[in-house]
């Protein structure tokens, strides 16, 4: 079974910051995909950024980008320029190609970007 | 973007009572939906994967007889809370995957939550 392990409970930072979030994950399989979750107050779930394994290039998207090293199966999230709006839970999750195709979520983290 | 709705949003029922949560897929069509679980301050855990037409899979632990869902539409899934208890008090999630051709397989689209308080 593949398990997802947030390190972090809680982080904070000052506004403009940047801030990484780390993440590593347990499996077996070659092929998947791993995502990193944004869930603010309202508890929406927000898709931030997704990572195919079998792409070597850190996935970016505008502020956030990810550090991906497979070997050591490692999945971080950096956040640069922090704003107030980035506070919420952060979720990093796993997803296998094969089977069912389920997302398993690490215990998140939670981020306060401070004014 | 592909959009998917949780009714009702919010839900107080009695101990004992049975309570009905729906999802559905408003512009997409969804073979796959899943319904997750989370409790103040923790994660989401999956509770069961639901397929159109057939039989839901649940998750070692989830007791099928008491969380009952049917998915009888492309578009539209149920969880049922059935002889509710004060510990079923929760947060249920659903999420759907869009299969259309062309549209990246791996994303799911996540309802905005039902927040269950058994009295």
């Amino acid at each position: 079974a593949q398990t997802v392990t947030q390190s972090q409970p809680e982080m904070s930072v000052q506004e403009a910051e940047t801030v990484t979030l780390s993440c590593t994950y347990d499996t077996s399989e070659n092929n998947y995909y791993l995502f990193w979750y944004k869930q603010p107050p309202s508890r929406q779930m927000i898709l931030v950024i997704r990572q195919e394994a079998y792409k070597q290039q850190n996935a970016t998207e505008n502020r956030f980008s990810v550090n991906f090293q497979k070997a050591a199966k490692s999945f971080s999230l950096k956040i640069s320029d922090s704003q107030l709006g980035d506070t919420a839970m952060y979720f990093c999750a796993f997803m296998k190609l094969r089977g069912a195709q389920k997302l398993v979520f690490g215990q998140g983290t939670r981020l306060t970007i401070n004014p | 973007g592909a959009v998917v709705s949780q009714h009702p949003s919010w839900v107080i029922c009695k101990s004992g009572t049975s309570v009905k949560i729906e999802c559905r897929s408003l512009d997409f069509q969804a073979t796959t939906m899943f319904w997750y679980r989370q409790f103040p301050k923790q994660s989401l855990m999956l509770m069961a994967t639901s397929n159109e037409g057939s039989k839901a899979t649940y998750e070692q632990g989830v007791e099928k007889d008491k969380f009952l869902i049917n998915h009888a539409s492309l578009t539209l899934s149920t969880l049922t809370v059935t002889s509710a208890h004060p510990e079923d008090s929760s947060f249920y999630i659903c999420s759907a995957r869009d299969l259309t051709v062309g549209v990246v397989p791996s994303e799911q689209y996540f309802g905005p939550g039902t927040r269950l308080t058994v009295t």
